[in-house]
């Protein structure tokens, strides 16, 4: 499994972009990076995964650099409900699905109004 | 509607009994999880079960186990609970067809004492 490495927290300011950066330099060619962020007292909720191309959603946007060893998530503005442990995982494509996925540590943003 | 429901939302109990956690997915996916978050906030995977398989992480004790009465639900029973099973617990599922991302319950806070 590839090992990742996260900032331990960041903070941003309120209507600002943030970019969360991830550095998967172990990745296999086959595996997928996949985000996703944990709310206080809720269960972790998929936000978006690619594979080569940077992606984007109604949630974020994914920027995977070239050589795939590192990726950033950027939220386009942030609000207080952003605040959240983002988790970056490199994971191959199991029969179809993200399961097995495993989580580290994240990244705990913050979000001032 | 809830996607993935868990009950209950909080569990306190003794050493030595014996509890059960119910999740239930109207979600209609083909597989179902149970994740262990600890104390110190890891978020590990216990088990993935659809009708056909079920994978068990080899560090799960055999007091821990998966019960499915159909495809929409996956209940953890645990017997003779230890100090060391206080943790939060989370259910997902996933649809097995294509990458398809995990949906989470909102966990359930059990206490040993």
């Amino acid at each position: 499994d590839a090992k990742t490495t996260q900032p331990n927290s960041m903070e941003s300011n309120e209507e600002e972009p943030v970019h969360l950066p991830c550095n998967h330099s172990t990745i296999s060619g086959t595996d997928y990076i996949h985000w996703y962020r944990q709310l206080p007292s809720q269960g972790p909720e998929y936000v978006i995964h690619g594979l080569t191309s940077n992606v984007n959603n109604r949630m974020a946007s994914l920027a995977i650099a070239e050589d795939r060893k590192s990726s950033t998530l950027i939220l386009h503005r942030a609000t207080l409900r952003d605040a959240a442990v983002y988790y970056c995982i490199p994971s191959p494509n199991y029969g179809g699905s993200q399961g097995n996925l495993i989580f580290g540590k994240g990244t705990k943003l913050s979000v001032k109004p | 509607d809830t996607a993935v429901s868990q009950t209950p939302k909080y569990l306190v109990t003794q050493m030595g009994n014996d509890k059960s956690i119910k999740c239930e997915q109207n979600l209609g996916h083909d597989t179902m999880y149970w994740y262990k978050q600890d104390s110190k906030k890891f978020l590990k995977i216990m088990f993935s079960y659809n009708n056909k398989e079920l994978i068990i992480n080899e560090t799960v004790p055999n007091r821990f186990s998966p019960k499915s009465p159909d495809k929409a639900h996956l209940n953890l029973h645990i017997n003779s609970l230890e100090l060391g099973d206080s943790a939060v617990y989370f259910c997902a599922s996933s649809q097995v067809q294509g990458l398809s991302p995990l949906h989470f319950g909102n966990g359930t806070r059990l206490t040993v004492t």
